[in-house]
């Protein structure tokens, strides 16, 4: 375990439904970060949150929906989504004052929509 | 926008077979460069991170170095518990957030 905690970690939806994702960690980090990876491609930064408050949406469709309630816990809900969203789902904290160190990640939610 | 570019996109070695990951990037003022490692069905690991030009850091079988314009990842006498895939990300000055290459992916047979 790295300290950054998601669930599930596994998850099929059809496109008429609503999920969840949800990802915590107790590494005393400030910022948290939503990633998408794809086969292939780059990391894609999804969202930011500072301190509890949003510091980017990265031009993400709305039917991603991400919810920062404290600084421990980030959400992103899910609802009619399309086959193409299917990918690995990454969350990621950072001390904001020492985010030279890098990011801690977790294991990732593998999300398949059909 | 920070750019970053890695070389090969997969790498195939022999154990013992020692080789060189590159990445290769644009930045707007370069606050550390980063090396993650990423096994399957896992997020990425943390490895080094770079701040200047001419630095380098070991950790086991891998080293890394830094150019002004590029990174190297070496592999020294590689094991099969080196394969993964290693991805290369910046952090520039004028941002808060990392760029990510889209990865090397390292088989290492016995």
């Amino acid at each position: 375990e790295t300290g950054v905690t998601q669930t599930p970690r596994h998850l099929v939806m059809g496109m008429t439904n609503k999920k969840s994702l949800k990802c915590e960690q107790h590494l005393g980090h400030n910022a948290m970060y939503w990633y998408k990876q794809s086969a292939k491609k780059p990391l894609e930064l999804m969202f930011v949150y500072n301190f509890k408050e949003q510091t980017e949406n990265n031009s993400v469709p709305s039917r991603f929906s991400p919810e920062c309630p404290n600084s421990s816990h980030l959400f992103l809900h899910l609802h009619t989504l399309q086959p193409e969203d299917s990918a690995l789902y990454l969350c990621a904290s950072s001390q904001d004052s020492n985010r030279d160190y890098g990011y801690t990640f977790g294991s990732g939610t593998r999300l398949t929509v059909v | 926008e920070d750019q970053v570019t890695q070389s090969p996109e997969a790498l195939r070695l022999q154990e013992g077979e020692s080789s060189s990951l590159n990445c290769s990037y644009t930045v707007s003022g370069l606050r550390g460069l980063f090396w993650y490692r990423q096994d399957p069905g896992k997020g990425p690991e943390f490895l080094f991170t770079l701040y200047s030009a001419g630095e380098e850091k070991e950790k086991e079988r891998l080293k890394a170095t830094l150019t002004k314009k590029e990174s190297f990842l070496h592999i020294t006498a590689p094991k099969p518990e080196d394969s993964a895939t290693y991805l290369c990300a910046v952090l520039g000055s004028n941002d808060y957030k990392l760029s990510f290459g889209a990865g090397t992916t390292v088989t290492v047979r016995a």
